[in-house]
């Protein structure tokens, strides 16, 4: 157990369907990201939330929605996915938007299949 | 960010000692040098960082060249549990994002 975990660790779901991925960290980070890892590629930076306010969009297409209510949250809404969009989604954190001494902070993902 | 260059894939004896090599020639000053490794289907995990110094903590140790141009993250006694993805990043304190390359793919065996 990181301290970050991820809800579902998996999930199928049609291209019609709309679902989404929970994060939640209870480390007292400021910082929180969403990964995406598909098959044989490295980690993509999708989101970066910096005390709640999005500080940057990796060019995600909208059918990817962030949400952050707070510090120690993060959703990714999902809707109308693409089975190209199949991988595995990683939450992670730090303790601000440098790392901080630990680096960041990891959960185990969401491993989504989009039939 | 620095680049960084790996080699894509290793192996080690199980009980021996496991040195992960990586180039960044490019690397300023203000630049750390980040170690997370990926074990199968899970997230990254988080090893080691130094910016200059050899540091070592309960999980490795990393020795950063003088002119700071490469680096070695040593395993000591690798076990079947360490097989993974080795990914070595530098990145300044103040970087909003963490970006990863293919990393170093280590087998360990028995």
């Amino acid at each position: 157990e990181t301290g970050v975990t991820q809800t579902p660790r998996h999930l199928v779901m049609g291209m019609t369907n709309k679902k989404s991925l929970k994060c939640e960290q209870h480390l007292g980070h400021n910082a929180m990201y969403w990964y995406k890892q598909s098959a044989k590629k490295p980690l993509e930076l999708m989101f970066v939330y910096n005390f709640k306010e999005q500080t940057e969009n990796n060019s995600v297409p909208s059918r990817f929605s962030p949400e952050c209510p707070n510090s120690s949250h993060l959703f990714l809404h999902l809707h109308t996915l693409q089975p190209e969009d199949s991988a595995l989604y990683l939450c992670a954190s730090s303790q601000d938007k440098g790392g901080g001494r630990r680096g960041y902070t990891f959960g185990s993902g969401t491993r989504l299949t989009v039939v | 960010d620095a680049k960084t260059t790996q080699p894509p894939s290793m192996d080690c004896a199980e009980g021996r000692a496991a040195n992960l090599p990586c180039n960044h020639s490019t690397i300023s000053g203000n630049e750390y040098v980040y170690w997370y490794r990926q074990i199968h289907s899970q997230g990254p995990q988080y090893i080691i960082h130094g910016l200059k110094n050899n540091e070592t903590n309960e999980m490795a140790s990393l020795i950063i060249t003088e002119d700071r141009k490469s680096s070695t993250l040593i395993l000591p006694h690798a076990t079947l549990r360490d097989t993974a993805v080795y990914y070595c990043i530098a990145i300044t304190g103040t970087a909003s994002k963490l970006t990863f390359g293919t990393g170093t793919r280590l087998q360990v065996t028995l």
